[in-house]
């Protein structure tokens, strides 16, 4: 089962503006991590947020964390059409013991148009 | 290169035919993830090891599947007796220890089955 869940699914913006995509999840969590994922492509990882942080920043991104909610979001400032992709929210769990997996979401498909 | 790789990139095999895909981490990770991505979906896991010791599989993978990571470094992902359901992209990740380590993801094999 997918632990997160992005929205919106879609979303389609004029470059330069600003783009913000939400991640919810169920459980507590170690970490986040945010991932973008080009058309047929691996994934490229792009921030890792960690439970005990509320926001951090890189480049032209920046995440939040908000725990007392499950929640997290992504915001890619004064967008290119080159960030035109698939972004997904991995939540990082450890299960038990030295177990530990990342699990996906299902992620927001991205148009930056030019 | 020193990223994740995966091999090969594309498989196309018939169904009920045995496939073996391979995955080469990047050398000092201890840990190595396999994922299964079909298509608008995000990532599902699979299963996940630790050095060469498997210490999580997902209820996805069936006894059709089997992975191994014998020596601790490259591993390999098994699908006998494929059906169309298997067509998806296989994903290989791998990160170090600890909580808060990034996952670093190949390009992924993608696996049609006719």
């Amino acid at each position: 089962s997918q632990q997160g869940e992005e929205d919106p699914q879609a979303l389609s913006i004029q470059e330069g503006e600003n783009a913000t995509m939400n991640c919810s999840y169920k459980t507590s969590i170690n970490n986040l991590q945010w991932y973008r994922q080009n058309s047929g492509r691996g994934l490229v990882h792009l921030i890792l947020i960690r439970s005990n942080e509320r926001e951090k920043h890189s480049g032209r991104l920046r995440v939040t964390l908000d725990t007392s909610k499950k929640s997290s979001s992504l915001l890619i400032t004064a967008s290119r059409a080159a960030d035109t992709a698939s972004y997904f929210c991995a939540t990082g769990l450890n299960s038990g013991g030295s177990n530990y997996k990342l699990t996906f979401g299902k992620g927001t498909l991205l148009t930056v148009n030019p | 290169d020193t990223g994740v790789s995966q091999d090969p990139r594309h498989k196309i095999t018939k169904r009920g035919q045995n496939v073996t895909f391979r995955c080469d981490p990047i050398s000092e990770h201890n840990r190595l993830y396999w994922y299964r991505q079909t298509l608008g979906q995000g990532p599902e896991f699979l299963t996940y090891f630790q050095n060469e010791a498997q210490l999580e599989k997902s209820r996805l993978l069936s006894d059709r599947f089997s992975a191994e990571r014998p020596k601790g470094s490259f591993s390999t992902l098994e699908i006998q007796r494929t059906e169309q359901g298997d067509s998806a992209m296989y994903l290989c990740a791998s990160s170090l220890m600890g909580q808060g380590a990034e996952a670093f993801f190949g390009q992924g094999t993608r696996l049609t089955v006719v």
